[in-house]
């Protein structure tokens, strides 16, 4: 079963733009992952942030983490046409062992 | 690049067949995860391995099964072939345990007619 849903479930931006994805989840957790994946092949992971962080950045990334509402968020900064792709929000359950429970996904598309 | 390397990339099965799936990993990587992502869905656990021990199971059946083996290469078997296994079959792996950052491979594409 799916853990998280996530908003919205495809995005439209031009070249420059800023995307955000957000991210739902049900239980507690160790830590969020993200995870892009281009035309259904294997998955990057993008970015880590635990369930003790609230921001975290890498590039023009940047990932915030509220574990009151239980929910996440992608933020791309100046978007460019490669970052055309499916993004993923995970979780890592609290005390599991260690299995992604992975969310449906938001396909962006960045037009040029 | 993951350094994490599937094979074979597609596979055509009929129903009834069974299949082996193959995933090698860094050296180094002490945990291996599979998951099935079918058309158009976020990936589904299937199961991890950790240190060559089953370290969770997702809610597959039985004729779903593994091994990792000491050279950090894993298999995935899928025995009695459903038309719903048809999907693409994702490994993971972890250099720093179960719950890290997971690096995927470029899967395995299976159709069963």
């Amino acid at each position: 079963s799916q853990q998280g849903e996530e908003d919205p479930q495809a995005l439209s931006i031009q070249e420059g733009e800023n995307a955000t994805m957000n991210c739902s989840y049900k239980t507690s957790i160790n830590n969020l992952q993200w995870y892009r994946q281009n035309s259904g092949r294997g998955l990057v992971h993008l970015i880590l942030i635990r369930s003790n962080e609230r921001e975290k950045h890498s590039g023009r990334l940047r990932v915030t983490l509220d574990t009151s509402k239980k929910s996440s968020s992608l933020l791309i900064t100046a978007s460019r046409a490669a970052d055309t792709a499916s993004y993923f929000c995970a979780t890592v359950p609290s005390g599991n062992t260690g299995k992604l429970i992975f969310g449906q996904g938001t396909t962006l598309q960045v037009k040029p | 690049e993951t350094g994490v390397t599937q094979s074979p990339t597609h596979l055509i099965k009929t129903r009834g067949q069974q299949v082996t799936l193959r995933c090698s990993s860094q050296s180094g990587h002490n945990t291996v995860s599979w998951y099935q992502q079918a058309l158009g869905q976020g990936p589904q656990f299937i199961f991890q391995y950790y240190r060559e021990e089953e370290n969770g199971r997702g809610n597959f059946p039985p004729r779903f099964s593994g091994l990792q083996f000491p050279n950090y290469s894993s298999e995935l078997n899928v025995n009695a072939l459903e038309l719903d296994d048809s999907a693409l079959y994702l490994c993971a792996s972890s250099v720093a345990g179960p719950q890290e950052t997971q690096y995927f491979g470029p899967g395995t594409r299976l159709l069963v007619l």
